[in-house]
C-alpha cells in the first residue's frame, strides 16, 4: 500500500500566488487532515474532515480552502500565497476519529 | 479545549542510559494520549497510544509511556537509549468527545554515543 500521498514534495510561490496540494489516501480512511509545521510550533491543524462531503476548520485555517469530493482525496487550496505560509504542510488520515494517525512525506513552501 | 505541553525543547542523553520525554496535558474529559516520533525529512509515525486500561502502555522500538492522572502527565520513557532514536518526539492529546488530535511543540531526542 502507498499509504498516504503528497504532492508536490517542493513549491515556491510568489506572494499573491494560487496552489493545491494534493494528498491521496489508499486505506479507506474516513478521517482526513491537514496540519502545517513550524519551528517552534509544533503542529497545527489547519482544516479537516471527518467523511466525504463534511469539512471543517481546525486552529489556523485563514488563507486555505479544502474540499472533500471522494473519500481518497482531501485537496488543500492556497488562495492568494502570503511569505506567513511558508512552512510544511502534512497530510494525516485516520479510521474513524482520530488518533492513530498515518502521515504523508510532507511538502515544503516557501512564499517569496 | 485540549492542549498539550511539552516543558523541554531538548533532551540529551547518552547511549545506553534510560530516557525520558515529558509531556502534560489538559482536557476536559477523558483523554486519548499518544506518542509520534518524526526523523530528518520524514512525516510523523505513531509510537504509542494510551485509551484506557493500564496506565503503562507499551509502543514500537521499545518504547512505553506512563499515564498519570492525578499529575495529568503522559511521560515517554525507554529503558536504554540508542543513537538511532535520535529524532524529533511530539506528544498529542484528543479529548473523547473531540474529533481533532493537539500536538505538543515536539522535544528533540539527542542520543550520543
Amino acid at each position: 500500500n502507498a499509504g498516504v500521498t503528497q504532492t508536490p514534495k517542493f513549491q515556491v510561490l510568489k506572494t499573491g500566488q494560487s496552489m493545491t496540494l494534493q494528498c491521496a489516501q489508499d486505506m479507506n480512511h474516513e478521517y482526513m487532515s491537514w496540519y502545517r509545521q513550524d519551528p517552534g510550533m509544533g503542529l497545527r491543524l489547519i482544516h479537516y474532515s471527518v467523511g466525504a462531503g463534511i469539512t471543517d476548520q481546525g486552529e489556523v485555517p485563514n488563507g486555505y480552502n479544502v474540499s472533500r469530493s471522494t473519500t481518497e482525496d482531501f485537496p488543500l487550496r492556497l488562495l492568494s500565497a502570503a511569505p506567513s505560509q511558508t512552512s510544511v504542510y502534512f497530510c494525516a488520515s485516520s479510521k474513524g476519529a482520530p488518533g492513530e494517525l498515518f502521515f504523508g512525506e510532507g511538502s515544503r513552501l516557501t512564499v517569496l | 479545549a485540549q492542549s498539550v505541553a511539552q516543558p523541554e525543547d531538548q533532551v540529551n542523553v547518552a547511549e545506553g542510559n534510560p530516557l525520558t520525554v515529558k509531556c502534560t496535558y489538559s482536557v476536559s474529559g477523558n483523554p486519548y494520549l499518544f506518542w509520534y516520533v518524526q526523523y530528518p525529512n520524514r512525516g510523523l509515525q505513531f509510537l504509542l497510544k494510551y485509551i484506557t486500561g493500564d496506565n503503562l502502555v507499551k509502543g514500537s522500538y521499545g518504547f512505553e509511556a506512563e499515564f498519570n492522572k492525578s499529575q495529568t502527565s503522559f511521560h515517554l520513557k525507554k529503558p536504554s537509549a540508542l543513537v538511532s532514536d535520535s529524532a524529533l518526539y511530539f506528544c498529542a492529546v484528543r479529548d473523547a468527545g473531540y474529533s481533532t488530535l493537539t500536538f505538543g511543540k515536539g522535544t528533540m531526542l539527542l542520543v550520543s554515543p
